[in-house]
């Protein structure tokens, strides 16, 4: 989906090593989600934002961060990266409402070493 | 606990046959319930959802999915597969337990034969 952007799409490091994924959306949704995707494992909350002030905690947030810095932006922070964390990464958005879709970005895939 | 079940990983068909990706929950409430297809390299692509109304939900690239909410089901259909149907299907259901966030299905990969 070209209107949720994600940088960078590939990234190799180290462990200890502070990473940030960033994202960023023109469909001018108010909420924002973090996943990571294991194989077998499906989809896995890490945090989401309904607007700029909210931000919330998912189903694994442990190791990880981020940053609502507009409406359009959404960072994930790694503050020292292990090799557990080695994962494909998703940014989403949507539009108010539980029973809204969500729009995917074509993925961060984080390698660590 | 609120949960969704793809028991299938894996589902091969032949080109132009009927093909059905399974999916289950268990919810409190009434459920929300979503298909999302992804191929690869890419982001998931949302394809149709259930709220309410008509059992038979349509959805986008011919394909459809029957809610049963005595068999708490929601599985993906098409009357014709295409070679281009191969990707990795999730299922997802809302969780009104966890601030109305998804939780998703393990995924099941599509395989579209010649």
């Amino acid at each position: 989906d070209a209107d949720v952007t994600q940088t960078p799409r590939n990234r190799i490091t180290k462990t200890g090593k502070r990473i940030m994924l960033e994202c960023s959306q023109t469909k001018g949704h108010d909420r924002m989600y973090w996943y990571r995707q294991d194989p077998g494992l499906g989809l896995r909350l890490i945090y989401y934002s309904f607007d700029v002030k909210d931000i919330n905690k998912g189903e694994i947030s442990d190791g990880y961060s981020v940053s609502r810095q507009a409406q359009a932006k959404f960072s994930l922070s790694l503050e020292s990266a292990i090799p557990n964390q080695t994962a494909l990464y998703f940014c989403a958005t949507s539009e108010g409402g539980s029973g809204q879709p969500q729009h995917f970005g074509d993925g961060t895939r984080l390698s660590i070493l | 606990a609120q949960s969704v079940a793809q028991p299938e990983d894996q589902v091969n068909v032949a080109e132009g046959n009927p093909l059905t990706v399974k999916c289950t929950y268990s919810v409190s409430g009434n459920p929300y319930l979503f298909w999302y297809v992804q191929y690869p390299n890419r982001g998931l692509q949302f394809l149709l959802k259930y709220i309410t109304g008509d059992n038979l939900v349509k959805g986008s690239y011919g394909f459809e999915a029957e809610f049963n909410k005595s068999q708490t089901s929601f599985h993906l259909k098409k009357p014709s597969a295409l070679v281009s149907d191969s990707a990795l299907y999730f299922c997802a259901v809302r969780d009104s337990e966890s601030n109305y966030q998804l939780i998703w299905g393990a995924g099941t990969k599509l395989i579209i034969k010649p």
